[in-house]
């Protein structure tokens, strides 16, 4: 079936540090990938995406690539602030009947000022 | 636009109440998602809608009921409220074919 894996947290690092949350896919066919972003309170909201295979996502200062050989979407930031605490969800999208989104379980990061 | 609104914002239930959760869109999507967070678990999805009179269950719809009259609503129905349906509930929208999922501000439920 259709699943993503995403690195369980807490990740707590200093401000400026360089920062990478691994993300790896299951899919049957070609999917779309995302990065959504959960600050405190507050709902979801899409970070970065890419629609195929090489593809690379960017907001922010965010980054992500789509990597087909190793099923992976992995998030990075080259310098972050403390205002990027937040859960980050990984998710996909295939494109079949059903059209649904399928979130990980989330990454909760911390940044110390 | 208001965008995605849910109400109420908070709730407290005893064991065995019913109520509805409340979600509106003034986006004019045709798709629309319920989801519950729980921590540990990430998101998971209780019903969607790919438009309106149209309803599909998700990965955990059990204990939960939806209905799509309008466009622009999606109430979720809890019959018979249970411990286990604690939780931070999220509704979605998007149009079809889309890329971006627009979330609601979530509802905080305890059922005590």
């Amino acid at each position: 079936g259709n699943s993503v894996t995403q690195m369980e947290g807490p990740v707590t690092l200093s401000e400026e540090a360089f920062l990478t949350i691994n993300c790896t896919y299951t899919a049957t066919g070609y999917p779309s990938l995302f990065w959504y972003v959960q600050y405190p309170g507050e709902g979801l909201q899409l970070l970065l995406k890419a629609t195929k295979a090489d593809d690379k996502g960017s907001n922010k200062g965010f980054e992500a690539t789509y990597r087909k050989e190793t099923t992976s979407f992995h998030l990075e930031k080259g310098s972050v602030q403390v205002s990027d605490s937040a859960v980050y969800f990984c998710a996909l999208r295939i494109m079949n009947r059903d059209d649904k989104i399928i979130f990980g379980k989330g990454t909760r990061l911390h940044i110390l000022p | 636009n208001a965008g995605v609104t849910q109400t109420p914002k908070f709730q407290v239930l005893k064991t065995g109440q019913s109520m509805t959760l409340q979600c509106a869109q003034d986006m004019n999507h045709e798709y629309m998602s319920w989801y519950r967070q729980d921590p540990g678990m990430g998101l998971r999805l209780i019903h969607y809608s790919v438009g309106a009179g149209i309803t599909d269950q998700g990965e955990v719809p059990n204990g939960y009921n939806v209905s799509r009259s309008t466009t622009e609503d999606f109430p979720l129905r809890l019959l018979s409220a249970a411990p286990s349906q604690t939780s931070v509930y999220f509704c979605a929208s998007r149009r079809t074919g889309d890329y971006e999922q627009y979330f609601g501000p979530g509802t905080r439920l305890t059922v005590t």
